[in-house]
């Protein structure tokens, strides 16, 4: 069955530091998603991505956040300089077409912040 | 703001009981309503999706209800097993792409 894949597991970066998660959606998929869940709190949506632009972002995603699409398989979110608060486990997900259709997830990168 | 509000924050029960989970919400605009099951660490699995004019929707041993009217919602378990032991999210989509997560229910199913 097909899946959502992420990379890397766990990243750990120093504060300042770039980093760029990386997510594989479902090849048919054309809907992709970022999320992220700080550790023992609810899920947050970041941003949503369709046609090889953002359709929608929530205040959390700010001018430090960036997503894109370098190739027909990867989905990538650029965090330009980490804070101790970007600590948390982010999620891709992805679907065929909006609507109530499926959204799959990922497994998550866990991204540690030091 | 919107919102969605989850209870109980946990839950514990025995092997083979059923249980019911309790979602409301204040979301617009309304676009659908989704349970998902999250083990720890992670992704979340879909259960189920609902639109405004579905009140039911059943997938195995879960069954979920929807009242637009009152914008609640709740996922009834039925015959509990040990691999039911999750976190349950009551997920509303609001518009087009945007959705807005509850802090969920915490289910604990003992032996």
């Amino acid at each position: 069955e097909p899946e959502v894949t992420q990379t890397p597991s766990h990243q750990v970066t120093q504060m300042g530091q770039e980093v760029i998660l990386r997510c594989v959606p479902i090849s048919n998929h054309l809907y992709f998603y970022w999320y992220r869940q700080i550790l023992g709190q609810k899920v947050e949506f970041l941003v949503s991505f369709y046609n090889n632009e953002i359709s929608e972002k929530s205040e959390i995603f700010d001018d430090q956040f960036s997503v894109e699409r370098p190739d027909g398989s990867n989905f990538t979110l650029k965090i330009r300089s980490t804070k101790l608060e970007d600590s948390a486990m982010y999620f891709c997900a992805s679907s065929e077409d909006t609507g109530s259709y499926e959204q799959y997830f990922g497994p998550g990168t866990r991204l540690t912040v030091t | 703001k919107n919102q969605v509000e989850q209870s109980p924050q946990s839950l514990i029960i025995l092997e083979g009981k059923n249980c019911t989970l309790q979602c409301n919400y204040t979301v617009s605009p309304f676009s659908n309503l989704r349970w998902y099951k999250q083990d720890t660490g992670r992704g979340p699995v879909s259960l189920t999706i609902m639109t405004f004019s579905e009140n039911t929707k059943s997938n195995g041993r879960y069954t979920a209800t929807l009242d637009a009217d009152t914008k609640q919602s709740s996922l009834h378990i039925t015959a509990s097993q040990l691999s039911d032991s999750a976190s349950y999210i009551c997920v509303v989509k609001e518009g087009t792409y945007k959705y807005i997560f509850g802090t969920g229910t915490r289910l604990k199913v003992l032996a």
